[in-house]
């Protein structure tokens, strides 16, 4: 039971445009999103979240979107840089269970950002 | 640096044996999260610890344990090793018990069960 799925494996995109990845959840206690960076031989790092009571949060270059009637986010990335490429994973929690201390991940979404 | 180490980095190990992934969690922090990243996955959580107690339980198979010593440090202990649990074992740290903006990820240990 996949709650959390990033349907595109991967995405590539040319330096200075933007980068778009998309989310998608199931479970509608779901009330807090994430989205983590992740190079290779290192673990995942935060990079922004967003909380249910907003649709939209920015942090520089990276803007995250939220679509609860649509259960859909998307992290924006604009512009795009090289050293962007990293494999992306979006993140869900439900705040509200008892096992708050769980992040639900998504597969990842491997970005290529070309020179 | 995440501050959160973990080790060994690989391990190699037959079918039906036993093995303990150790985890040091970033000065300060009392939490310290597991999670399993099999081939083409994401994250799976396995399990939580808060200042040595278990806090929160996921998919985690009655052959893996853990637990959480007084110097905060955690040990994964998976025993009667299958093929399928091969896998990148990560560990994450944060000071409270939210899996949110303050939790940090250690490289992962990558387990290879032959």
């Amino acid at each position: 039971d996949q709650q959390v799925k990033q349907n595109s494996p991967s995405l590539s995109v040319q330096e200075g445009r933007i980068s778009i990845l998309n989310c998608d959840y199931t479970n509608s206690m779901f009330d807090y999103f994430l989205w983590y960076k992740k190079y290779p031989a290192e673990g995942p790092t935060f990079l922004i979240s967003i909380s249910s009571i907003k649709d939209k949060n920015e942090d520089g270059r990276f803007t995250v979107f939220l679509n609860k009637s649509a259960k859909h986010l998307s992290l924006h990335i604009v512009p795009s840089q090289p050293g962007d490429s990293a494999v992306y994973f979006c993140a869900a929690s439900a705040t509200r269970e008892t096992s708050y201390g769980k992040l639900t991940f998504g597969q990842g979404t491997i970005l290529t950002v070309h020179p | 640096d995440s501050g959160v180490t973990q080790t060994p980095k690989h391990l190699i190990t037959a079918t039906g044996q036993r093995v303990t992934l150790r985890c040091s969690p970033r000065s300060g922090d009392l939490s310290v999260y597991w999670y399993q990243q099999s081939l083409d996955q994401g994250l799976q959580f396995l399990i939580q610890y808060y200042n040595g107690e278990e806090r929160a339980k996921g998919n985690i198979l009655e052959r893996f344990s853990a637990q959480q010593f007084p110097d905060l440090h955690s040990e994964l202990n998976l025993s009667s090793l299958e093929l399928g649990d091969s896998a990148l074992y990560f560990c994450a740290s944060s000071v409270t018990g939210q899996m949110n903006t303050e939790a940090f990820f250690g490289q992962g240990t990558r387990l290879t069960v032959v």
